[in-house]
């Protein structure tokens, strides 16, 4: 297994367009996360889950967001009508719900330019 | 006032020297992450801690729960240490540990 995977690695847009970002997680890991990181600042949660059922969603997921996880393995984060806003580097990370110590497996990262 | 305060924010050091990384906190925690990020984004898990003192190499973490406090220290300090190190912790909502990270201390490591 490689790891986390995530596609694209980069994606520059325009304002109103829709971007979809796919993240692999590492394969025996039944839960993942999405998080989102701006210029300078931490990374912050977005929203997980455990299998295929969206458990947590931030109060940063605006409407325009979406994330699906169907089958309990990949998962795409959706942005609809992208704002200048949404610019920032989208984080994927995995773990093994029920190991005694839970560490998460990042992903490189999508970096996302909405012009 | 953030829950994961990190210090110093910025670091500059010469090749060799020993460097300490700060993090405190103020919610109860399920345990503590020390994460490095390489300019382009990626990130690798270094250490998680819940009690006492991890070593790996020349790093060591080390938190102190009463205190709500952890330290990453680097012992002889090399220029591919140069990264963005950042504290997160994992707070336990009863259906999984999420985190919430600090906002990173800039380390860069000279010749």
């Amino acid at each position: 297994d490689t790891g986390v995977s995530q596609d694209p690695r980069h994606k520059i847009t325009k304002r109103g367009q829709n971007v979809t970002f796919r993240c692999d997680p590492i394969s025996e890991h039944n839960r993942l996360y999405w998080y989102r990181q701006t210029l300078g600042q931490g990374p912050e949660f977005l929203t997980y889950f455990q299998n295929e059922a969206q458990l947590e969603k931030s109060r940063l997921l605006s409407d325009r967001f979406s994330a699906e996880r169907p089958k309990g393995s990949f998962s795409t984060l959706e942005i609809q009508r992208t704002e200048q806003g949404d610019s920032a580097m989208y984080l994927c990370a995995s773990s093994r719900f029920g190991d005694s110590q839970e560490t998460q497996y990042f992903g490189p990262g999508t970096r996302l330019l909405v012009l | 006032k953030n829950e994961v305060e990190q210090s110093p924010q910025n670091l500059t050091a010469q090749e060799g020297e020993f460097i300490t990384i700060n993090c405190s906190y103020s919610v109860g925690i399920s345990a503590l992450h020390w994460l490095q990020q390489h300019p382009g984004g990626g990130i690798v898990s270094l250490f998680m801690l819940s009690s006492g003192k991890k070593k790996h190499g020349r790093l060591i973490a080390t938190i102190n729960i009463q205190e709500k406090h952890s330290s990453l220290h680097i012992t002889a300090s090399h220029p591919r240490d140069s990264a963005v190190y950042i504290c997160a912790v994992g707070i336990y909502t009863g259906t999984a540990s999420k985190l919430t990270f600090g906002t990173g201390t800039r380390l860069q490591v000279t010749l």
